[in-house]
């Protein structure tokens, strides 16, 4: 696609269910990041991946948070046991290279009732 | 660590006037800086980047930021405010240790241009 397609874009949810979100990235695109937006923290980084590489975890609240991205595209954020706190707007960016330009996605706003 | 403040979470202008959106950042290697405008219901664009030469950055929709070293600042400017300008901005500064991209960001400025 054009951009950077993240999905669904609002979810609500139960407190303690598990969620998964999506993100296609843009086509070609070696590098996908994860950021939160939420009203207590502002946008703060979760998650990277660059090709084949370990990725770089180290913005990951709690260990209910993990990521995975299947044949270097599409990736997925699952959150378990959601907590209220996890609200908040989930965003996905992808870029060229590990240092290029991040294109961002829409997002996708998660409301743990 | 780097981090990044912006001055003023909101900022209302008159529509024609000048737009001053403030950013200083603190990083301990030369930093890559960033200014992003989200509009209700959509994602991050890119206004302009600074990452290495000319000080005085041009971006879209008529704004540009100047890199101050010296005062550690990239404040983002634009000389006449248009109404569709009317949006939240944020100042990013990129975190280029290892292999890594990550952007650190502001807590945001929201525009508001009146008539």
């Amino acid at each position: 696609g054009a951009g950077v397609s993240q999905s669904p874009s609002n979810k609500v949810t139960e407190k303690g269910k598990d969620v998964e979100l999506r993100c296609d990235p843009i086509s070609g695109h070696t590098a996908l990041y994860w950021y939160r937006q939420s009203l207590g923290q502002g946008l703060e980084f979760l998650i990277y991946f660059q090709g084949n590489s370990a990725p770089d975890k180290s913005g990951l609240p709690s260990d209910r948070f993990s990521a995975e991205r299947t044949g270097g595209s599409v990736s997925t954020l699952t959150i378990q046991r959601t907590q209220q706190e996890d609200s908040a707007v989930y965003l996905c960016a992808s870029s060229r290279t590990a240092l290029g330009i991040q294109y961002f996605g829409a997002g996708t706003r998660l409301s743990v009732l | 660590a780097q981090s990044v403040t912006q001055l003023g979470s909101h900022v209302s202008v008159s529509e024609g006037a000048l737009v001053l959106l403030r950013c200083n950042y603190s990083s301990s290697v030369p930093p890559y800086l960033f200014w992003y405008v989200q509009y209700p219901n959509q994602g991050l664009q890119l206004l302009l980047k600074y990452t290495t030469g000319a000080t005085l950055v041009k971006g879209i929709n008529g704004f540009e930021a100047e890199f101050k070293k010296s005062e550690t600042s990239f404040h983002l400017t634009k000389p006449s405010a248009h109404m569709s300008d009317a949006a939240e901005y944020f100042c990013a500064v990129s975190d280029l240790t290892g292999t890594a991209s990550k952007l650190t960001f502001g807590t945001g400025t929201r525009l508001q241009v009146t008539l």
